[in-house]
């Protein structure tokens, strides 16, 4: 089973809308959670990390629910340049441990 | 502007042959760590060092060694590559110290090798 899993998509979405990703996670000892965004042929950075309490930042929401083990990431008003690969990551407190999903496809559509 | 550079965008190289993959970072990061990058399996950590000469093995450390001589440098070794071992290689670097090694981190552009 893999430590992290993410459904890969694509999601194709037509501009305006919203859409929520959702990771889950397989250890219950993992502490620490972010959502990575990768452009094609790009190098990951890092979008917003989530926190227990929920955290927003502009058009992006990203939530943790410890009792089920997932993390969730919801873009509203989506743009043509949130066309990219959103990667979950996980990182339990021994901190050799980072697990990255294999990520989710999202495209844009004008 | 935090920037990760790696010492090759592609490489291909021959089964058995030694192979170095070199990243620098300039920001006095402390951590820096090897990935590398596989459609279906996603960013998998290789090694990572959270100080100059430490190391600690990732998730798939077997058929790589690192070294760390100075804080700014950090280098992968394919002792003898396999075809296997093609891949999308991605360095990073973070700050902190081992003490706060789930600190956001940086990528460098990436170095996809490919053995024949």
């Amino acid at each position: 089973r893999k430590e992290v899993e993410q459904d890969p998509g694509p999601f194709n979405v037509p501009e305006g809308a919203t859409v929520a990703f959702n990771c889950t996670y397989s250890n219950s000892a993992s502490q620490s959670f972010f959502w990575y965004r990768q452009d094609c042929r790009k190098e990951p950075k890092l979008l917003m990390s989530v926190y227990s309490s929920g955290n927003e930042d502009g058009r992006f929401t990203a939530q943790l629910n410890r009792a089920s083990q997932y993390i969730s990431l919801l873009i509203r008003d989506s743009k043509l340049s949130d066309s990219a690969t959103y990667l979950c990551v996980v990182n339990l407190f021994t901190g050799n441990q980072f697990y990255f999903g294999t990520g989710t496809s999202l495209t844009v559509i004008p | 502007d935090v920037k990760v550079t790696q010492s090759s965008r592609y490489l291909v190289k021959r089964t058995g042959e030694k192979v170095f993959l070199e990243c620098v970072q300039d920001m006095d990061h402390e951590n820096m760590f090897w990935y590398r990058q596989d459609p279906g399996l996603g960013l998998r950590l290789i090694y990572f060092s959270y100080d100059v000469k430490m190391k600690e093995k990732g998730d798939i450390p077997e058929g790589y060694s690192v070294s760390r001589e100075k804080k700014e440098r950090f280098s992968l070794i394919l002792e003898s590559a396999s075809t296997n071992q093609t891949s999308m290689y991605l360095c990073a670097s973070s700050s902190g110290g081992r003490a706060e090694i789930s600190n956001e981190q940086f990528f460098g552009p990436g170095t996809r090798l490919t053995v024949l």
